[in-house]
């Protein structure tokens, strides 16, 4: 089955700095990357995806890159804010079908200090 | 507006209890899975579920069972708790015909076994 791996298990930064968490994956099949992000106490929200015929997508200060030859994926925060501060979870899977089902990596504690 | 509610919230039970946790949806979504969450091992899967007469085991179901009473009900049952069973558990639906694949997750139920 698939394995992800997410990197770093935390992460502080200042606030108006930039931050990169990054993830590998094991199965070639996998072409749906989603990204979310969990506040204390609450549940987890999408944030962004990409899928595999697409190298970078960006939404206003956040961006994910996938580079499928290394099988790895990044998600960029540029202008962090204190409000950005919370759990942040990589996934991948198959697209479709009956094999679509998410597998997560461990998660990053991102700490945004004002 | 629609949404995954999750029952209980909060549950406190003791060792050897059978105990049920409920999701409902109002979404319309044909996909339902259920996730376990522990601090520094991200979301794991137990069990997912593509419609009605469609049941699967995920990464860690021992232990575990389900059943999906309507396309908008999906319950996990614990046999017999044990307190390794501790954890944060999250439904989550997902929509077939829908781009993106991104899962929609319930509040979450806190289940502590004593």
């Amino acid at each position: 089955g698939e394995n992800v791996e997410q990197h770093p298990s935390t992460l502080s930064v200042q606030e108006g700095d930039s931050a990169v968490i990054k993830c590998t994956y094991s199965d070639s099949a996998s072409n749906y990357f989603p990204w979310y992000k969990q506040e204390l106490g609450k549940r987890p929200q999408l944030i962004i995806d990409i899928r595999s015929n697409v190298g970078e997508k960006k939404d206003q200060r956040i961006a994910v890159t996938l580079n499928k030859t290394a099988k790895h994926f990044s998600l960029h925060i540029t202008e962090t804010q204190p409000e950005d501060s919370a759990v942040y979870f990589c996934a991948a899977s198959p697209s479709g079908g009956s094999n679509y089902k998410l597998t997560f990596g461990k998660g990053t504690l991102l700490t945004v200090n004002p | 507006d629609a949404d995954v509610t999750q029952t209980p919230r909060n549950r406190i039970t003791k060792t050897g209890k059978r105990i049920m946790l409920e999701c409902s949806q109002t979404k319309g979504h044909d996909r339902m899975y259920w996730y376990r969450q522990d601090p520094g091992l991200g979301l794991r899967l137990i069990y997912y579920s593509f419609d009605v007469k469609d049941i699967n085991k995920g990464e860690i179901s021992d232990g575990y069972s389900v059943s999906r009473q309507a396309q908008a009900k999906f319950s996990l049952s614990l046999e017999s708790a044990i307190p390794n069973q501790t954890a944060l558990y999250f439904c989550a639906t997902s929509d077939t015909r829908a781009s993106p694949y991104g899962y929609t997750f319930g509040s979450g139920t806190r289940l502590t076994v004593v």
